[in-house]
């Protein structure tokens, strides 16, 4: 089967770095992407990763490992308004993206 | 520009009911796409079209209908509501339907099905 798991939640404290990890194991592979989703809003686009290694834009990271299934999402800099849910998606081998359940990502003063 | 919409922002709706969900885009984009949120779970594809005139089937298609008449607009039926219907559907859109292609999501419709 196809699965896709994260963390349920996390809480981080503002100005601090947080990683958010995400395993998966589909059928074929054919990139990942991050979305960040506020409560009572829709998703919005963060980063896509398809070849193995980091890619940085500005204080969101992702990486990518194809050989082990694992993705992170590292967020630099904390700030109050990064208190939304996060969701990590692959697109398998029928082109359709597979989604997980998302972490939700609390931010502290 | 508004990109996607969705109409209504919220329903309820007696069991048994026929309702239609609207989508409309102004991206031009080729493809589209209907998903469902429940608690603790991943967004589930309903429904999708790479092109106007084209549907396809997702993870949870039953008790679902769709049609693409246009490129703008991609809506979506109950035939006939079921409680377990209830959720909050997002439509998304998608320059080409390709693998590297990003969504773009509409900001949902919560439905309550009693």
């Amino acid at each position: 089967g196809q699965n896709i798991d994260q963390p349920t939640e996390m809480t981080a404290t503002e100005g601090a770095i947080v990683q958010i990890n995400c395993t998966y194991q589909t059928s074929g592979f054919n990139g990942l992407f991050w979305y960040q989703q506020h409560a009572g809003e829709a998703p919005t686009f963060l980063s896509y990763n398809v070849l193995d290694g980091l890619e940085e834009k500005g204080r969101f990271s992702s990486f990518l490992s194809r050989s082990k299934g694992y993705s992170y999402l590292l967020l630099k800099e904390l700030q109050m308004k990064d208190s939304a849910s996060y969701l990590c998606a692959v697109t398998d081998s029928n082109y359709q993206l597979i989604w997980g359940a998302g972490t939700k990502l609390i931010i502290k003063p | 520009i508004a990109g996607i919409t969705q109409a209504p922002t919220s329903q309820i709706l007696a069991a048994g009911r026929r309702m239609t969900l609207r989508c409309t885009q102004d991206m031009r984009h080729n493809a589209m796409y209907w998903y469902r949120q429940d608690l603790g779970l991943g967004l589930r594809l309903i429904h999708y079209s790479n092109t106007a005139g084209t549907t396809g089937k997702g993870e949870v298609p039953d008790g679902y209908s769709v049609s693409r008449a246009n490129t703008d607009d991609f809506p979506l039926t109950l035939a006939s509501a079921v409680p377990s219907q209830t959720s909050v559907y997002f439509c998304a859109s998608s320059e080409k339907g390709t693998e590297t292609d990003t969504q773009y999501f509409g900001p949902g419709t919560r439905l309550t099905v009693l």
